[in-house]
């Protein structure tokens, strides 16, 4: 069964750095989507992304955040300068239609 | 904008013991409902979903869940719960086509042998 694939696994980082997140959605899927978990909190959506641009984000999507898709494979979030409340699970998510299928989560660790 | 009430924050069941988790949604117009588990460590998985048809849908792992407009409820159902079931499930609404997910705050499964 095809799978949202993410990269790294965990990430520890420190304050003020940048880090990018990779993800790899399912491939004939054409809607993109990052959420995040902040530990003993719910999933909270970040950024949605269509047809090469962002078609939604929520307010904790700021200047600080930025989305990418380089190419026709992946689908990067850059945080361009980390906060210790950016530590949290990010999702990565990619949908066809009306079902949106999770990656397994990138841990963000900021120090 | 929607939201998603899920008001058992934690439950703890023995073995065999029937599970029933509550959610129920805000929001005025048609929606898709989903319920995720997110097993320890783990990513959230699709447990089962609703979109249209007949609102009593069956899920994997023998879950299965009942939509009712009228209480603007999506119940979670399982006749005999098994300890691996032990877990975080989720509740999640969206509006239409591709839109984004809204959760509920989640309730956390411990079943105990």
């Amino acid at each position: 069964e095809p799978e949202v694939t993410q990269t790294p696994s965990h990430q520890v980082t420190q304050m003020g750095q940048e880090v990018i997140l990779r993800c790899v959605p399912i491939s004939n899927h054409l809607y993109f989507y990052w959420y995040r978990q902040i530990l003993g909190q719910k999933v909270e959506f970040l950024v949605s992304f269509y047809n090469n641009e962002i078609s939604e984000k929520s307010e904790i999507f700021d200047d600080q955040f930025s989305v990418e898709r380089p190419d026709g494979s992946n689908f990067t979030l850059k945080i361009r300068s980390t906060k210790l409340e950016d530590s949290a699970m990010y999702f990565c998510a990619s949908s066809r239609t009306n079902t949106i299928y999770f990656g397994e989560g990138s841990w963000l660790t900021v120090v | 904008a929607q939201s998603v009430s899920q008001h058992n924050h934690h439950v703890i069941l023995s073995e065999a013991a029937s599970l029933e988790l509550g959610c129920n949604y805000s929001y005025g117009g048609t929606v898709n409902l989903f319920w995720y588990v997110q097993y320890p460590g783990q990513h959230l998985q699709l447990l089962l979903k609703y979109f249209s048809g007949d609102p009593l849908v069956k899920g994997i792992k023998g879950f299965e869940a009942e939509f009712i407009k009228s209480k603007f409820s999506f119940n979670l159902r399982k006749p005999s719960v098994q300890w691996s079931d032990t877990a975080e499930y989720f509740c999640a609404v969206t509006p239409g086509t591709a839109s984004k997910l809204t959760f509920g705050t989640g309730t956390r499964l411990q079943v105990t042998l």
